[in-house]
């Protein structure tokens, strides 16, 4: 899930594991959502997207599912490595043509 | 292609200065998007222009916020007269279309 303020949910896995990282969006009006990936210092990094009419979309090591009963969002990171260890932000696309994001998740990956 | 450029990549301004930030986005790109992030708030959208357009400035905080496009290949977010709850990191992104974002390394801003 998400939460706002000063501490970001903090996700730690085992390098080599798999990462779940889920995301809970508002407006079940919602067609097209990203997921972001956020270094330290850097600006967000396109990971991966999926549009309203999808359940489920894959890329490199990467996994993103689309439940839109509950409105959840989740992504998958297949053999997490410690270059993975970051920030992971949701974005939604709501009906107003507008973007918001969710506050992000920390991943560590521990060696 | 070098990516969306941003500068300063850090400012340090007093209060009730004037602070000007400038983004280049990709070329080709039709859309460009100006974000506020902090951490008690997160990654905000400020405004976002199409084709040189602003088009949604609902989230502008205040008159104090203006952004300008004068050209395909050049913004600015001006914050004038600057306060301490102005400090953030501001990015600017830029698409092709309405989707998949590209950001800039961002602005980090300190108003003292």
């Amino acid at each position: 899930g998400e939460s706002v303020g000063l501490h970001l949910p903090t996700l730690s896995v085992q390098e080599g594991d798999n990462s779940i990282i889920n995301c809970a969006y508002s407006n079940s009006a919602s067609d097209y959502f990203i997921w972001y990936k956020q270094e330290s210092g850097k600006g967000p990094q396109f990971i991966i997207d999926i549009r309203s009419n999808m359940d489920k979309r894959q890329g490199q090591r990467v996994t993103v599912l689309l439940n839109k009963t509950v409105k959840h969002l989740s992504l998958q990171i297949a053999a997490t490595q410690p270059g993975d260890s970051a920030v992971y932000f949701c974005a939604e696309r709501d009906n107003f043509n507008k973007f918001y994001f969710g506050s992000g998740t920390k991943l560590n990956v521990k060696p | 292609d070098a990516g969306v450029i941003q500068s300063p990549r850090h400012e340090v301004t007093e209060m009730g200065q004037e602070v000007t930030l400038r983004c280049k986005p990709i070329s080709g790109h039709d859309y460009l998007f100006w974000y506020r992030q902090t951490m008690m708030r997160g990654l905000e959208l400020l405004i976002y222009f199409n084709n040189n357009v602003p088009i949604d400035d609902s989230g502008m905080p205040e008159d104090r916020f203006s952004a300008k496009m004068p050209n395909a290949s050049f913004s600015t977010l001006k914050i004038q007269p600057s306060e301490p709850r102005d400090s953030a990191v501001y990015f600017c992104a830029s698409s092709p279309e309405y989707n998949e974002q590209f950001f800039g390394p961002g602005t980090r801003l300190t108003v003292l």
